[in-house]
């Protein structure tokens, strides 16, 4: 158990809805990562907050958002799904600056978008 | 654009060795990351290599050579629970963003 909750597990929709995800990060981390893994995909990064504010953004769809609240949990918004949107989402924190290398991971959201 | 590639699937026998290879394209970075991801799981962190030269941990050792643009993770006395696939990774510098590798399947076998 990395500490890191993730919810829901499983989140089945239609397309053209909007869903979203909720991330816990440790006790203690500032940092929150957003990714998202396709089917037998790699890990694709999409946005990263430290404590509260937008760090970094990589191939975050213009159609989802994210943010960090001030107790440090975060939520990823996905609107106007489509099919492939579905994938499993991660969310990983870090305890933040200095220490942003080791990531824990948390289980994971799988997406189905039917 | 920045990319790191690596072997897409690995075979190898219990107790022995195997070295998975990274090699990357990427402007600047501060450290070479491992994780290591089972079949329905989570990714978990392995390693970190903030300087070039060999980090041990146990039967994982990491390997980073920034002049070469390479890395690898080495697993030794291999298990059947390393079955799994294995990621590395970078945090650009400037952008923050991080970057995954392509992923290595390793199988082993009994």
């Amino acid at each position: 158990d990395s500490g890191v909750t993730q919810t829901p597990k499983h989140l089945i929709t239609a397309t053209g809805q909007r869903v979203t995800l909720r991330c816990s990060p440790r006790s203690g981390d500032l940092s929150v990562y957003w990714y998202q893994q396709s089917l037998d995909q790699g890990l694709q990064f999409l946005i990263q907050y430290y404590n509260g504010e937008e760090r970094a953004k990589g191939n975050i769809l213009e159609r989802f958002s994210a943010q960090q609240f001030p107790d440090l949990h975060s939520e990823l918004n996905l609107s106007s799904l489509e099919l492939g949107d579905s994938a499993l989402y991660f969310c990983a924190s870090a305890p933040g600056l200095g220490n942003e290398e080791t990531q824990y991971f948390g289980p994971g959201t799988r997406l189905l978008v039917l | 654009g920045q990319s790191l590639e690596q072997p897409s699937e690995v075979t190898a026998v219990e107790g022995a060795i195997v070295q998975i290879n990274c090699t990357y394209q990427t402007s600047g970075f501060y450290g070479l990351s491992w994780y290591q991801q089972h079949d329905g799981g989570a990714p978990t962190f392995l390693s970190y290599n903030a300087l070039d030269g060999l980090e041990e941990t146990g039967r994982f050792s990491s390997f980073l050579s920034r002049s070469d643009s390479y890395g690898y993770l080495l697993l030794q006395e291999l298990q059947m629970k390393d079955s799994a696939s294995y990621f590395c990774a970078v945090r650009e510098t400037g952008t923050y963003k991080y970057i995954f590798g392509t992923g290595t399947r390793l199988k082993v076998l009994a």
